[in-house]
């Protein structure tokens, strides 16, 4: 069965810092991937996506993520963080024939300090 | 475009009690999606429509909640003799048939069993 792994269930980063958050997926094919954010009674909100193609992909807000398929991971990643990035971070996977049955995992709770 | 939009955002209610929330997706939007989050987790999948159909139905899904998406537009989660485990955000999502193949979440009904 396809899972998704989170490490880190609470991340605290110096306003400017860099931020890396990891996410390793459990399946048997490259499945579509996600990075989704969600702020305080919010819905979730995509920050970045992959398909196919480049392994390293933009997305919105600063962040990027790189997709290893060697290491089943997708990580993402922003290089300079701004107070406004707390909030929690999921990561997903999509199996490619029913794509929009999203498999989440548990999240990372990213705590700005200034 | 609007959003996604769900409604009520919250709802407290007594063990036992039926409730129902809306939603309302993106007007252009074929697929529809219901997802449920509880504390600590990321969500998950519940059951999609494609227009008025209900294409798949995950095992989460017990016999007390029903979803319907009558004319293809809002869709309607049920859920009969509330337990205290029900307590949950319900999110809904929806997304094209084709093209960018992004789930666009709402805010969520959060609710809460007495």
């Amino acid at each position: 069965a396809q899972s998704v792994t989170q490490p880190d269930i609470h991340i605290t980063v110096s306003e400017g810092a860099s931020l890396e958050l990891r996410c390793n997926y459990s399946y048997g094919a490259t499945p579509y991937l996600f990075w989704y954010v969600q702020s305080p009674g919010q819905g979730l909100q995509l920050l970045l996506k992959y398909f196919s193609g480049d392994t390293l992909v933009q997305g919105i807000k600063g962040f990027e993520a790189e997709f290893k398929r060697s290491q089943s991971s997708f990580n993402l990643r922003k290089p300079s963080v701004h107070w406004s990035d707390a909030a929690e971070y999921f990561c997903a996977v999509g199996i490619t024939d029913s794509w929009g049955k999203l498999q989440f995992g548990a999240g990372t709770q990213v705590v700005v300090t200034p | 475009d609007t959003g996604v939009s769900q409604n009520p955002r919250h709802k407290i209610t007594k063990r036992g009690q039926n409730v129902t929330f809306r939603c309302d997706p993106i007007s252009e939007h074929n697929r529809l999606y219901w997802y449920r989050q509880t504390l600590g987790q990321g969500p998950e999948f519940l059951t999609y429509f494609q227009n008025e159909a209900q294409l798949e139905k995950s095992r989460l899904l017990s016999d007390r909640f029903s979803a319907e998406r009558p004319k293809g537009s809002f869709s309607t989660l049920e859920i009969q003799r509330t337990e205290q485990g029900d307590s949950a955000m319900y999110l809904c999502a929806s997304s094209p048939t084709s093209g960018a193949n992004v789930l666009t979440f709402g805010a969520g009904s959060r609710l809460t069993v007495l």
